[in-house]
């Protein structure tokens, strides 16, 4: 299965930017980069998906490398709620589709 | 718009016993995925029903089973329960496409004693 590889921590202050990295270097052309977040004691949310361009949403925007390897989630202007373990997943149709989960970083946002 | 629900919140059984889980979909998705998420991982990957078929299964035991109805609700069963299956069980609904987003539930606590 297509694996990603993220910082196991990050800390941030309120109100200004996260840049949250995501390495996938056997990324294959059909797969979907996913961003999803997990607060504590809730389901994964999803924040934001992507296949080659960058991409906005109300929550966040993605930044995609040109040859896909790599993206960033960037919060634009974190608050206290944005804490949470943060996962960046390739998502792909074999049979199902599959959302493979690795271990996500988890952000801290101090006051 | 109703968002999935899932129950019990909590449940706690002994080894050797059997479970039944319960998610209902998200209005107007026929996808609904499980994980398995043990305490400080990140879920993983059960199986799926699409339309009422198994159509991907994960890493798991065949006493991991589910059901879809027709109405796209799921039930997660796991027979014969070990110390190991204690673990926060996710559902989530969907359509069926590689760039879909799936939606979760929160999940139902077991602990297996």
């Amino acid at each position: 299965d297509a694996k990603t590889t993220q910082p196991n921590s990050m800390e941030s202050n309120e109100e200004e930017p996260v840049h949250l990295p995501c390495n996938h270097s056997t990324i294959s052309g059909t797969d979907y980069i996913h961003w999803y977040r997990q607060l504590p004691s809730q389901g994964p949310e999803y924040v934001i998906h992507g296949l080659t361009s960058n991409v906005n949403n109300r929550m966040a925007s993605l930044a995609i490398a040109e040859d896909r390897k790599s993206s960033t989630l960037i919060l634009h202007r974190a608050t206290l709620r944005d804490a949470a373990v943060y996962y960046c997943i390739l998502s792909f149709i074999q049979g199902a589709q599959k959302l493979v989960f690795g271990q996500g970083t988890r952000l801290t946002i101090n006051p | 718009e109703t968002g999935v629900t899932q129950s019990p919140t909590h449940l706690i059984k002994t080894r050797g016993q059997q479970v039944t889980l319960r998610c209902s979909s998200q209005s107007g998705h026929n996808t609904v995925s499980w994980y398995q998420q043990a305490l400080g991982q990140g879920p993983q990957f059960i199986f799926q029903y699409y339309r009422e078929e198994e159509n991907g299964r994960g890493n798991f035991p065949p006493r991991f089973s589910g059901l879809q109805f027709p109405n796209y609700s799921s039930e997660l069963n796991v027979n014969a329960l070990e110390l190991d299956d204690s673990a926060l069980y996710l559902c989530a609904s969907s359509l069926v496409r590689a760039e879909d987003t799936q939606y979760f539930g929160p999940g139902t606590r077991l602990t297996v004693l």
